[in-house]
């Protein structure tokens, strides 16, 4: 059974700090990772996937992958209140679909 | 990239009735798939709809309670048959490109 595993939280940053997000996972033959971002009441939101060992940026988001060591990590710099959500580490199924750890809720305080 | 639109957005249902959620893509796609979002917690997979086969299910769900149906390439119908309380929860469509995911169904089983 695949098992992907984040800390629920809450993490509460102030505004302007780096939020630190982290998530492992079982299955070492793991291709394909993503982030998601879902604000209550609505569908995720792909903020980023990663394939590749090391690091990889988007704009405020770097996504971070270590095969090895079976984590992914999702770094938000310059926190904004609006990125207040809960955060979804997933993991890519052979079928095209995802397996989901339980979510990370993030708060940003002005 | 797929546009879905799902419906409906929600309902209240009494137990021991059924409701058929629909899901439709602007574009043809292969492998559909269905989710569960119970409160409180991550999504979890239901089941794979490809078009000309019977869906596939994931542990702990089965074709009686979560029937399926896949008529084309563009189209997808879950029904969650005979509910209860348990069952109340937010129902998700998602496509193969793990970007787009239909707007959920809220159900709520009285």
């Amino acid at each position: 059974q695949k098992e992907v595993e984040q800390n629920s939280g809450p993490l509460s940053v102030p505004e302007g700090a780096i939020a630190s997000l982290n998530c492992t996972y079982s299955d070492r033959g793991s291709q394909s990772f993503f982030w998601y971002r879902q604000y209550s009441g609505k569908s995720p939101e792909l903020i980023m996937s990663i394939y590749s060992n090391g690091d990889k940026e988007d704009g405020r988001f770097t996504a971070q992958l270590n095969k090895a060591s079976q984590y992914v990590s999702l770094l938000i710099r310059d926190s904004q209140p609006s990125d207040s959500a809960t955060y979804l580490c997933a993991v890519g199924g052979s079928q095209g679909n995802l397996i989901f750890g339980k979510g990370t809720k993030l708060s940003v305080k002005p | 990239s797929a546009v879905i639109s799902q419906k409906p957005s929600r309902d209240i249902c009494q137990r021991g009735t059924s409701l058929t959620i629909q899901c439709q893509v602007d574009s043809q796609v292969t492998m559909m798939f269905w989710y569960r979002q119970q409160p409180g917690q991550s999504l979890t997979l239901i089941a794979t709809a490809n078009q000309g086969s019977e869906a596939t299910y994931e542990s702990g769900f089965v074709i009686d309670k979560f029937p399926i149906s896949r008529p084309n390439l563009t189209f997808s119908t879950l029904t969650v048959s005979n509910m209860s309380p348990e069952d109340s929860s937010i129902y998700l469509c998602s496509v193969s490109d793990r970007e787009h995911f239909g707007s959920g169904t809220r159900l709520t089983v009285v």
